[in-house]
């Protein structure tokens, strides 16, 4: 199994931008969360999904971020328009639900300048 | 509200010495537990997990954790510290009541002196 797959690894963008981050699940896996890592506020859900369901998007900072999972093997995270305090990694996890412990992918670390 | 504290910002220890990580939990509900660990530029990898049974949870790369529940703690030892253990730490914490939603706790990072 290739584990979660998250692209791009780095990405670099203007303020003001639209970003759009990926992930790709691993196969079986129910569970899909979002979470970004930053020095300040540590690791943050941002969202989850259950069977490609939106279940929980009170972590999401605001109206400028945005996600889908529009089926299984997929889900994007988009930043529009996109400002320096994004700046972060932002991690794409996934589980199945009996088993609760998480699989991250590598992050993609964005940096908005 | 769940919240999950890790007391220790950092720690550094020797080679062959043995480490103690601690983790606080603080949740209404039967908790299950996870350590994991980040090294530099990487995601997080899994090190061991506890749902129930036996307090003492045996993980990967020699890592165990024991979960305390008067002391609402799951803190993870390690006999003898690697250098390549070097790395940031965190705890978690989930319930079956909030689904598959975990908690983490704010990271311990691991220096090891030769």
């Amino acid at each position: 199994d290739a584990g979660v797959i998250q692209s791009p690894r780095h990405e670099v963008t203007e303020m003001g931008q639209e970003v759009t981050l990926r992930c790709k699940p691993i196969s079986g896996h129910d569970y899909l969360f979002w979470y970004r890592q930053t020095m300040m506020r540590g690791l943050e859900l941002l969202i989850y999904f259950n069977n490609n369901v939106p279940i929980d998007d009170s972590g999401m900072p605001e109206d400028r971020f945005s996600a889908k999972m529009p089926n299984a093997s997929f889900s994007t995270l988009k930043i529009q328009p996109s400002e320096p305090r994004d700046s972060a990694v932002y991690f794409c996890a996934s589980s199945r639900q009996e088993s609760y412990g998480y699989t991250f992918g590598s992050g993609t670390r964005l940096t908005v300048v | 509200a769940q919240s999950v504290t890790q007391p220790d910002i950092h720690i550094t220890v020797s080679e062959g010495a043995s480490l103690e990580l601690r983790c606080n939990y603080s949740y209404g509900a039967t908790p299950y537990l996870f350590w994991y660990v980040q090294s530099p530029g990487q995601g997080l990898q899994l090190l061991l997990k506890y749902f129930s049974g036996d307090t003492l949870v045996q993980g990967i790369k020699g890592f165990e954790a024991e979960f305390k529940r008067s002391q609402s703690s799951f803190n993870l030892r390690k006999p003898s510290v690697h250098w390549s253990d070097a790395a940031e730490y965190f705890c978690a914490v989930g319930a079956m009541e909030y689904g598959n939603k975990l908690v983490f706790g704010a990271g311990t990072i691991l220096r090891v002196k030769s």
